[in-house]
């Protein structure tokens, strides 16, 4: 299995508090991704990470920061969490520098915004 | 934004049907595509990646084609069983240093007994 793991699994936290979110890797890998899973929706790209301190948006960025301070962690952060944030979310990873490698997932968060 | 769209939505079949899927991705500016599954409670697991026009993958009961010209690719299962029900999903690298992975939104297959 890929090395790679997402902390918390489970988060209940107030609206309008800031939530972070972190996934590491012990693979080295230079992509990094954070995303979303919602019903209808498979997997919505939020940010994602192609190399330290290089990061990009996704197609749901609003309301996301993220940083990648080292190669192995990759924080996602909720500013001032809103109910429309609650989620399941996914990290992933993926080696190379082609388009040809494969992405490994963790095992996912679920976050819930009361 | 790399627009990846699947097709159908969902599917239910019969244990031992013959099924398959489409991925449509643009043609233009083409790295790679992705096949995923994902199983209820799990994460997703990668299938395929295909990057030649006219590739073949195979794995067991499934495979996967590849048209890159007219940016589509089809997943097939042969002779589908209860454990294949799951979401299937793609992807497509994209922008900057191929970094930008986008799924479709993914079909989810039931395979009744």
């Amino acid at each position: 299995d890929a090395g790679i793991t997402q902390s918390p699994r489970h988060k209940v936290t107030e609206t309008g508090t800031p939530v972070t979110l972190r996934c590491h890797q012990t693979e080295n890998h230079r992509y990094m991704y954070w995303y979303r899973q919602d019903p209808g929706h498979g997997l919505r790209l939020i940010h994602y990470s192609y190399g330290v301190k290089d990061t990009d948006k996704g197609e749901v960025s609003d309301g996301y920061s993220v940083s990648r301070s080292k190669t192995e962690d990759f924080l996602l952060t909720l500013e001032s969490a809103t109910s429309s944030q609650t989620s399941v979310y996914f990290c992933a990873i993926r080696g190379g520098t082609q388009s040809n490698t494969e992405a490994f997932f963790g095992q996912g968060t679920r976050l819930t915004v009361v | 934004i790399l627009n990846v769209e699947q097709s159908p939505q969902s599917l239910h079949v019969q244990e031992g049907d013959s099924t398959n899927f489409t991925c449509s991705f643009p043609s233009s500016n083409f790295y790679a595509l992705h096949w995923y599954r994902w199983e209820t409670a799990k994460s997703p697991e990668a299938l395929f990646v295909m990057t030649l026009n006219g590739d073949e993958k195979k794995k067991g009961r499934i495979s996967a084609t590849l048209n890159t010209k007219e940016g589509y690719s089809y997943l097939y299962i042969k002779g589908s069983q209860p454990e294949d029900s799951a979401t299937y999903l793609c992807a497509a690298p994209g922008g900057t240093s191929y970094g930008k992975l986008t799924f479709g939104q993914g079909t989810i297959l039931t395979v009744h007994p």
